[in-house]
């Protein structure tokens, strides 16, 4: 059974780097059907998609966050990375790891299928990160 | 990339039906038939309910299904139970593999 787990600091001050990683078990970081994503939740507010990575190293990053992002990989370790840098107290959250499954259509154009990850099957737990000095 | 526009909250007696609705562009739901929604209880990570506007995943109870008309997604619920109270959120592939949520609705079931 596939289980994601996030760890990293709980306390973070003002202007420093957020670093999480999230660590997968009972299955491989390496398999080319999906992507691994991150999401994060302020206190009492809603899900916010921060970015997502296949295993090749392959990133998007959310519009809004992506000049202070950098979403890593290390197949190695069947782990991956979030980095947020120049964090304020709007970046207190409760950031989730999660694993994008893909749908998929026949593009008779060119004859290949085109693959859209998107839903987030299977997710950590949660971290809480709070920024403060 | 703005967010959905969900319903902040609805609620309906045990064993009614409740909608919960999820408007975009036509950059997003619109778009695509890419739509997925989350049920999340308190204090818990969100749990995948319905994919592909309407796909359900292997153990969720077919009393929730989806449905997708123009750029509105909904998501309804029948015979409310009592363990269905919690918060749902719209999700939708958005292009360049982005992907962007609904702000969430709170269901309370009376």
């Amino acid at each position: 059974q596939l289980q994601l787990q996030e760890s990293g600091p709980g306390l973070v001050k003002p202007s420093e780097t957020l670093s999480l990683t999230c660590t997968v078990s009972g299955g491989s970081i390496s398999s080319s059907s999906y992507y691994w994503g991150w999401i994060r939740q302020p206190p009492g507010k809603g899900l916010e998609w921060i970015g997502s990575i296949y295993y090749s190293g392959s990133t998007y990053y959310n519009p809004s966050l992506k000049s202070r992002v950098t979403i890593s990989v290390d197949t190695s370790k069947n782990q991956f990375s979030l980095k947020l840098s120049s964090v304020t107290a709007a970046d207190t959250a409760v950031y989730y790891c999660a694993r994008l499954s893909a749908s998929s259509y026949y593009d008779f154009w060119s004859g290949y299928y085109q693959y859209y990850y998107y839903y987030m099957d299977v997710w950590g737990k949660g971290t809480t990160v709070t920024v403060s000095s | 990339q703005s967010a959905l526009t969900q319903p902040r909250s609805v609620s309906g007696s045990p064993g009614q039906s409740v909608t919960i609705s999820c408007t975009g562009t036509s950059s997003d739901v619109g778009g695509y038939n890419y739509v997925s929604w989350y049920q999340q209880h308190p204090g818990k990570a969100p749990k995948l309910m319905i994919y592909d506007v309407s796909k359900r995943p292997s153990g969720v109870p077919d009393r929730f299904s989806g449905s997708k008309s123009g750029n509105t997604a909904s998501l309804t619920i029948s015979g409310l139970q009592a363990e269905d109270e919690a918060d749902y959120y719209c999700c939708s592939y958005a292009g360049s593999s982005y992907v962007v949520f609904g702000g969430g609705t709170k269901l309370t079931v009376l």
